[in-house]
C-alpha cells in the first residue's frame, strides 16, 4: 500500500512533441504528490507538486493531471527540448511523512 | 540563497569501515531527511529530524544512524559497510514538518570496496 508505480520505465520523444508520464497509487492517505527531475550524477530538482483536491496543475510547460477517484497521476511536458532529456520520479506523501518515489522513467527527447 | 550542501561530493570506503556524511539545510529549513537512492532505482527513505527530533526512520538496519545539530545540519553515519551500501545518499531540506516541498542536495556518492 506504501508503494507508487510509474510507468513507462523508459520513454523516447521527438523535439517538440510531448512526453506522458503515469503513476499510480493505493494509500487513500497520501496528500502530495511531487515530481522531481534528476541529472545523472545530481539530487532531484523539485519540478512540479499537486494536493488531491485539485486536478491539474499547470507551470510552463510542465502540467500534472490528477484522478482522485482513480488514484491516478501523470505527468505532461508540452513541446518537449533536448535539454529535458533526464530520468523524472513521481512521489506521494503523507502528511508529516517520508517521500515514497516511483521506480523512475528515462526520458530521451531526439532532436 | 544557498541550496542544500552536502560533504563530501564522492567517497571511497572499505568494507568494515564507518562513514560520516553531512548535510547543511537551506537557511531558515528546520526539517532534513536522509535517502539512499541505488543506481537505477528511487530514492528510498532513511530518517526524518525535525527541530533535532527523529520524526520517522526506514527499513533500514541500525548500522545508520543520524542526528540533527541546534543549526539544523545534519549528519548520516553507517557502521560496518557492507558492499551493498554503495549508493548516492541524498538529503533533503524542507521549512517544516507537513506537506512543504522537500529540496534536494546534490548528493554524496558512496563506493565501498
Amino acid at each position: 500500500q506504501q508503494q507508487v508505480k510509474q510507468s513507462p520505465q523508459s520513454l523516447i520523444v521527438q523535439k517538440g512533441g510531448i512526453s506522458i508520464i503515469n503513476c499510480a497509487y493505493e494509500n487513500t492517505a497520501f496528500d502530495y504528490f511531487p515530481w522531481y527531475q534528476q541529472f545523472p550524477g545530481k539530487g532531484p530538482a523539485l519540478l512540479i507538486a499537486i494536493r488531491p483536491d485539485v486536478s491539474e496543475k499547470k507551470e510552463g510547460r510542465f502540467t500534472i493531471s490528477f484522478n482522485k477517484s482513480a488514484k491516478q497521476f501523470s505527468l505532461h511536458i508540452m513541446d518537449s527540448q533536448p535539454g529535458d532529456s533526464a530520468t523524472y520520479f513521481c512521489a506521494a506523501k503523507i502528511s508529516g511523512g517520508k517521500l515514497i518515489f516511483g521506480q523512475g522513467t528515462e526520458l530521451s527527447v531526439k532532436p | 540563497d544557498a541550496g542544500v550542501t552536502q560533504s563530501p561530493t564522492h567517497l571511497i570506503k572499505t568494507r568494515g569501515q564507518h562513514v560520516t556524511l553531512r548535510c547543511s539545510p537551506i537557511s531558515g529549513h528546520k526539517s532534513v531527511s536522509w535517502y539512499q537512492q541505488v543506481l537505477g532505482q528511487g530514492p528510498q527513505f532513511i530518517f526524518q529530524y525535525y527541530e533535532k527530533e527523529e520524526r520517522g526512520r526506514g527499513n533500514f538496519p541500525d548500522r545508520f544512524s543520524a542526528r540533527q545539530f541546534p543549526n539544523y545540519s545534519s549528519e548520516l553515519n553507517v557502521n560496518a559497510l557492507l558492499l551493498g551500501d554503495s549508493a548516492l545518499y541524498l538529503c533533503a531540506s524542507s521549512l517544516a514538518g507537513g506537506n512543504t516541498e522537500a529540496f534536494f542536495g546534490q548528493g554524496t556518492r558512496l563506493t565501498v570496496v
